[in-house]
């Protein structure tokens, strides 16, 4: 049972460009988030997909945009790209409980974005 | 605003030896708090969940206590490998929402030969 896969592993990219990053959740999960960590510091959350929908959002420009298939993967995008942007983006995948929240999250590798 | 401080920033221990660290919020309501391994560029794997009427939780060598009176909590490691060398993060939820989480910073613990 493969866990939650992200792609690419590692991007560079330089400032005013744009990038998708990708999610694959963990087999039978219908939940994703992404979480933006800058070195040092803990997990920020972005935004959350559930039912191809943006469910929830954190303190995040709407530079930050999202999208989930139907198959529960979910790319994050981000344009206009900053340097302040360089960090490690992490994808966790849960599965929702109707109505009551979610189940325990389960994170992927992450990619390394760096912004030069 | 809810915060999650955790203490020391950072750790070096002998391998073979014990460690505690310590995790202080203000997050509430308190639903639960999670400690998780991350190991260097690599996601968090969560080792431990508590609610509020738990103040114990162990996982092998991981044993993880709870005061929700006085918002702590610590993550005790006996036995250090060095394959414990990660950050450990502090989560604390106000309820089962991702959105409804906050981080702590982590602690980083390097475990020497």
């Amino acid at each position: 049972d493969a866990g939650v896969t992200q792609s690419p592993t590692h991007l560079i990219k330089t400032r005013g460009q744009q990038v998708t990053l990708r999610c694959s959740p963990k087999s039978g999960h219908d939940t994703v988030s992404w979480y933006q960590q800058a070195l040092g510091q803990g997990p920020q959350f972005i935004f959350q997909y559930y039912e191809e929908e943006e469910r929830q959002r954190g303190n995040f420009p709407d530079r930050f945009s999202g999208h989930q298939f139907p198959n529960y993967s979910s790319e994050l995008n981000v344009n206009a790209l900053l340097l302040g942007d360089s960090a490690l983006y992490l994808c966790a995948s849960s599965l929702a409980w109707r109505g009551q929240g979610m189940g325990e999250q389960f994170f992927g590798p992450g990619t390394r974005l760096t912004v030069l | 605003k809810n915060q999650v401080e955790q203490s020391p920033q950072s750790l070096i221990i002998l391998e073979g030896k014990n460690c505690t660290l310590q995790c202080n919020y203000t997050v509430s309501p308190f639903s639960n708090l999670r400690w998780y391994k991350q190991d260097t560029g690599r996601g968090p794997v969560s080792l431990t969940i508590m609610t509020f009427s738990e103040n114990t939780k162990s996982n092998g060598r991981y044993t993880a206590t709870l005061d929700a009176d006085t918002k702590q909590s610590s993550l005790h490691i006996t036995a250090s490998q060095l394959s414990d060398s990660a950050s450990y993060i502090c989560v604390v939820s106000i309820n089962t929402n991702a959105g409804k989480s906050t981080f702590g910073d982590g602690t980083t613990l390097t475990v020497k030969p």
